[in-house]
């Protein structure tokens, strides 16, 4: 069963502006990543929080935990049309092997 | 490039034939995983080894797909008697042996069945 999801589906903004998604997730997790999928391609990863941090950064990108809501976010400052992309938060599934596991993604587009 | 490498990149196949495809991941990662992608999803997943052994199957994977990973190095997915409904993405992705670590994930192959 899908243990996280993202949201919105969809983000349209203009360039320069903020991005903000957000995941939501179901059972107590270690940590949670957060990928970006350009058109076709594969899944490059951006940002792994574990459980006992509440934020992090890198570069232009913010994550945020907040155990307690079982919720994360995803904050790109100062978009650009490069950011265009489906983005992804994962997290371990429940019981068992650590199988990172993804909801349906959030799919930002960047307007020049 | 020592990142997670995926062969082919795409493949197109007639329903019934039988297709192969290979991940290489990154060096001296233990842990490999396959998923599934369609338009519009998230991956999904089907397969976890370390090292050699293969310790967990989502009930996506049919009879008719086998993986393998025979020395704990690369791995092989097959997809026997394809049909239609296997087109998608299929995902490799590799983790480390130590640790509370993210996973490194190949370009991916296409696969269309007409």
């Amino acid at each position: 069963s899908q243990q996280g999801e993202e949201d919105p589906q969809a983000l349209s903004i203009q360039e320069g502006e903020n991005a903000t998604m957000n995941c939501s997730y179901k059972t107590s997790i270690n940590n949670l990543q957060w990928y970006r999928q350009n058109s076709g391609r594969g899944l490059v990863h951006l940002i792994l929080i574990r459980s006992n941090e509440r934020e992090k950064h890198s570069g232009r990108l913010r994550v945020t935990l907040d155990t307690s809501k079982k919720s994360s976010s995803l904050l790109i400052t100062a978009s650009r049309a490069a950011d265009t992309a489906s983005y992804f938060c994962a997290t371990p599934r429940s019981g068992g092997s650590y199988i990172p596991t993804f909801g349906r993604g959030t799919s930002l587009i960047v307007h020049p | 490039d020592t990142g997670v490498s995926q062969n082919p990149r795409h493949k197109i196949t007639k329903r019934g034939q039988n297709v192969t495809f290979r991940c290489d991941p990154i060096s001296e990662h233990n842990r490999l995983y396959w998923y599934r992608q369609t338009l519009g999803q998230g991956p999904e997943f089907l397969t976890y080894f370390q090292n050699e052994a293969q310790l967990e199957k989502s009930r996506l994977l049919s009879d008719r797909f086998s993986a393998e990973r025979p020395k704990g190095s690369f791995s092989t997915l097959e997809i026997q008697r394809t049909e239609q409904g296997d087109s998608a993405m299929y995902l490799c992705a590799s983790r480390s042996r130590v640790g509370d670590t993210e996973a490194f994930f190949g370009q991916g192959t296409r696969l269309t069945v007409v």
